[in-house]
């Protein structure tokens, strides 16, 4: 699975948009991006994923470039609940294995 | 039901003890996964069951050993454990359909003390 590249922290203002980026530009054309966040002491959360179209769900957005290099993960309204370590994953579909990076350390500010 | 529940919360254990994690799920996953984090690290694969047989052992020493008794359960039989064993344990299941894994879902994961 192609390796990813994602800043160690961010800050955003409670009730404003969060913009996580991540890079992945050796993704090869079968890999899906994915999006997993861990609230402290607690497991990892699935969010979303996506192949090469933008995606939405109840929870987030995920913008992926045309060229499929880089991606970015959109909280639209962040509260203080969504601090959290938000991992960006390179998965081939079907994989069995979901390998881990170090993450960004998102802090929603008050 | 979306939920992987993993028991105990919290284990300390001594070196020569022999104990067991265990995680159920009911979503009739057919994937199921344990995972090891260190803290301040990001989770590690460590075992892949797939239809109740082991398909993934990412290389775990053998004072770890996992079970799967049925389609829900997923054991992790510890013994023998050092002090860098003390970690928390995380476990994980996914849909399986033509063969493929989906989305994991994971347990709140139980937090190991090895004394």
């Amino acid at each position: 699975d192609a390796k990813t590249t994602q800043p160690p922290s961010m800050d955003c203002a409670e009730g404003r948009a969060a913009n996580l980026p991540c890079n992945h530009s050796t993704i090869s054309g079968n890999e899906y991006v994915y999006w997993y966040r861990q609230i402290h002491s607690q497991g990892p959360q699935y969010i979303i994923h996506g192949l090469k179209n933008n995606e939405t769900n109840e929870m987030a957005s995920l913008i992926i470039t045309e060229d499929r290099k880089s991606s970015t993960l959109i909280l639209p309204h962040a509260t203080l609940r969504d601090t959290a370590v938000y991992y960006c994953i390179v998965r081939g579909f079907g994989n069995e294995k979901l390998t881990f990076g170090t993450g960004t350390r998102l802090t929603i500010i008050p | 039901d979306t939920e992987v529940t993993q028991t105990p919360k919290h284990l300390v254990m001594g070196m020569t003890n022999k104990k067991s994690l265990k995680c159920e799920q009911h979503m009739g996953h057919r994937a199921m996964y344990w995972y090891k984090q260190k803290a301040k690290k990001p989770p590690e694969l460590m075992f892949v069951y797939s239809y109740e047989k082991l398909s993934i052992n990412e290389s775990v020493p053998s004072r770890f050993s996992p079970e799967c008794p049925n389609s829900s359960l997923l054991n992790l039989h510890l013994h023998a454990l050092q002090p860098e064993d003390s970690a928390l344990y995380l476990c994980a299941s996914s849909r399986k359909d033509m063969g493929l894994s989906y989305e994991q879902y994971f347990g709140p994961g139980t937090r190991l003390t090895v004394t």
